[in-house]
């Protein structure tokens, strides 16, 4: 299995709502990471975890609070977004940090 | 720190013809480089990757990728693309292997059938 899976494929939020996003992965990997992608821009990164901590974040908003349960599941929890948080949200993972990344299809996010 | 250029925003060639996509780092210590594509809506998918060894890299869907460190380069080629081929085409260096990947803006490869 080398498949990262994200639920849901889209979503449409209020800016008063609170929403998660869920990432999936069963190929063992270690070190999990969450990228915001705008329309016609490279992914950009937000967070990593590395054995289920938090490893890096980019000086993200808190309205974005990431949660690694466990290594094989990675969520990000939503609260109070702005209209411009409205993209698509990738979820990677690897084998540890610092080997390749492979990545999930993405949460499509609007936010009105 | 880190960068990464991808110089053509949009290529359009015929299916069937040769295709080369270009990419500049800079990055001050060996690079890991990779391809990614991406099909519209859609996650990105691993192309390839060089970490070291071999300059010349085979990946997926018949794509190959040069490494060459006195250009700062890592361009991709295929020698006759398929109307599938149509995508965005991102470049990446890792920084701290790949822990950090920094991307370029992407190529926008169209085919004309």
């Amino acid at each position: 299995d080398t498949e990262v899976t994200q639920t849901p494929k889209h979503l449409v939020m209020g800016m008063t709502n609170k929403k998660s996003l869920k990432c999936e992965q069963h190929m063992g990997h270690r070190a999990m990471y969450w990228y915001k992608q705008k329309a016609k821009k490279p992914p950009e990164l937000m967070f990593v975890y590395s054995y289920e901590k938090l490893s890096i974040n980019e000086s993200v908003p808190s309205r974005f609070s990431p949660e690694c349960p466990n290594s094989s599941l990675l969520n990000l929890h939503l609260h109070a977004l702005q209209p411009e948080d409205s993209a698509l949200y990738l979820c990677a993972s690897s084998l540890s940090l610092g080997e390749t990344q492979y990545f999930g299809p993405g949460t499509r996010l609007l936010v009105l | 720190a880190q960068s990464v250029t991808q110089p053509d925003i949009h290529i359009t060639v015929s299916e069937g013809a040769s295709l080369e996509l270009r990419c500049n780092y800079s990055y001050g210590a060996t690079p890991y480089l990779f391809w990614y594509v991406q099909s519209p809506g859609q996650g990105l998918q691993l192309l390839l990757k060089y970490f070291s060894g071999d300059t010349l890299v085979q990946g997926i869907k018949g794509f190959e990728a040069e490494f060459k460190r006195s250009q700062s380069s890592f361009n991709l080629r295929k020698p006759s693309v398929h109307w599938s081929d149509a995508a965005e085409y991102f470049c990446a260096v890792g920084r701290g292997g790949a822990q950090k990947l920094v991307f370029g803006q992407g190529t926008r490869l169209t085919i004309n059938p």
